[in-house]
């Protein structure tokens, strides 16, 4: 079964530093990769995705992801972090030839950002 | 647009009672989903609809019972609820449910079981 690894459930940076945070998927087909980011109290909202093509997607808020295939990755990135970046980070990934429609979600990754 | 909307935001029951989570999108959406998130998980997927008409089980479903009203609205409802139901109850929607699309999500519904 396809699986989600986000490496450390929580991320401390000072502001301005650079923001990196990992993700591993299980699969031997690539799917299709999804980052969300989950501000206190609130619902899901999408950071960017890869489907097909380039393999560096930008996203929203200035954050970036590098599909890697030969490493199974797909980490965001952030030059330079702001206050208003902490919130919670989950990947998810849906197999592409999987009918099901779910995405399966990592565990999570919490971001503080210090000032 | 309100995007996908959920009733109601908070809820306290007790071990046995029974409700119905509401779930409401005005995007025109196909493809609508029922997830919950308890610490350290993520989300996982209990319940979701393709299309209007159609319902199908998730990863999580037992203990949970779901009904697609019509192409805007989609319930979840607990019959006998159990303190391992406890959880944040979050609704999301996408256009086609295809393998790219996008999922938006509700505020959530945090329920909390005594």
């Amino acid at each position: 079964a396809q699986s989600v690894t986000q490496l450390g459930s929580h991320v401390s940076v000072s502001e301005g530093a650079l923001v990196l945070l990992r993700c591993n998927y299980s699969s031997s087909v690539p799917p299709y990769l999804f980052w969300y980011v989950q501000y206190p109290n609130q619902g899901l909202q999408l950071l960017l995705k890869y489907t097909t093509g380039a393999t560096l997607v930008k996203g929203i808020n200035g954050f970036e992801a590098e599909f890697k295939k030969s490493e199974t990755s797909f980490h965001l990135t952030k030059p330079s972090a702001h206050m208003s970046d902490a919130a919670e980070y989950f990947c998810a990934v849906r197999p592409w030839m999987d009918s099901s429609y779910k995405l399966i979600f990592g565990s999570g990754t919490r971001l503080l950002v210090r000032p | 647009n309100a995007g996908v909307t959920q009733t109601p935001k908070f809820q306290v029951l007790k071990t046995g009672q029974s409700m119905t989570l509401q779930c409401a999108q005005d995007m025109n959406h196909n493809s609508m989903y029922w997830y919950r998130q308890d610490p350290g998980m993520g989300l996982r997927l209990i319940y979701y609809s393709a299309s209007e008409g159609t319902t199908d089980k998730g990863e999580v479903p037992n203990g949970y019972n779901v009904s697609r009203l019509n192409k805007r609205e989609f319930s979840l409802r607990l019959e006998s609820a159990a303190p391992s139901q406890t959880s944040v109850y979050f609704c999301a929607s996408s256009p086609s449910g295809g393998p790219s699309d996008t999922q938006y999500f509700g505020p959530g519904t945090r329920l909390t079981v005594l």
